[in-house]
């Protein structure tokens, strides 16, 4: 079964920073990979997502993603963070062309940023 | 366009009570629905998931229970909450295609059963 692990639990950082969050999936075939946020009190958001096209992925907010298949990951990037990204981050991913395809999401990854 | 709507925003229960929690989506037509529980520490946990009318694929095992009865309509029961069951809800829905889509959230419910 497909599953997803971020092993950032919880990231700090200061402003102007660089920022990468891990993502590793597991599944052996085709994936679509997404990054999802969530800002305090509001709902989850589609930062960006992959479907089998350039590896290098580019989504809202300056944030961007690389799909690299050897390693089974999809890890989140910006090259700057502000204040503003504070927020918990989910990767996910589904496994598979089919109309039974589940979306399943990582453990997520609190970003604090300083300041 | 389409709008999903989860109600209610917040419920406070007794152990023992039942539960309803209901999820509809507006604008498609034959969605994948998904019922979520997200937990600090835990990600958002998949529970049930539906590709049609009477269709549910249960997850994880748990005292909870999903059913469809509608095409755009997901409910959320349970016939007698545990203290284990307070959490975040949220319900989701996606296209079929699996190629092109992604997950559209709910507000979510915040369970407490007290």
């Amino acid at each position: 079964a497909q599953s997803v692990s971020q092993h950032n639990h919880h990231v700090i950082l200061s402003e102007a920073a660089s920022l990468e969050l891990g993502c590793n999936y597991s599944y052996g075939g085709t994936v679509n990979l997404f990054w999802y946020v969530q800002y305090p009190g509001q709902h989850l958001q589609l930062l960006l997502k992959y479907f089998s096209e350039d590896p290098l992925v580019k989504g809202i907010k300056g944030f961007e993603a690389e799909f690299i298949k050897s390693k089974f990951s999809f890890n989140l990037r910006k090259p700057s963070v502000q204040w503003s990204d504070t927020a918990e981050y989910f990767c996910a991913v589904i496994a598979g062309y089919s109309s039974a395809s589940k979306i399943i999401f990582g453990s997520g990854t609190r970003l604090s940023i300083r300041p | 366009s389409q709008t999903i709507h989860q109600w209610p925003a917040t419920l406070v229960q007794p152990v023992g009570s039942p539960l309803s929690l209901e999820c509809t989506v507006e604008g498609t037509s034959n969605p994948n629905l998904y019922w979520y529980r997200q937990a600090a520490g835990r990600g958002l946990q998949l529970l049930f998931y539906s590709v049609g009318i009477g269709q549910i694929s249960s997850e994880v095992p748990q005292n909870l229970s999903a059913s469809r009865p509608q095409d755009r309509q997901f409910i959320l029961s349970s016939k007698k909450l545990l203290l284990s069951d307070s959490g975040f809800y949220l319900c989701a829905w996606s296209t079929p295609d699996s190629f092109n889509t992604e997950a559209f959230f709910g507000q979510g419910t915040r369970l407490t059963v007290v």
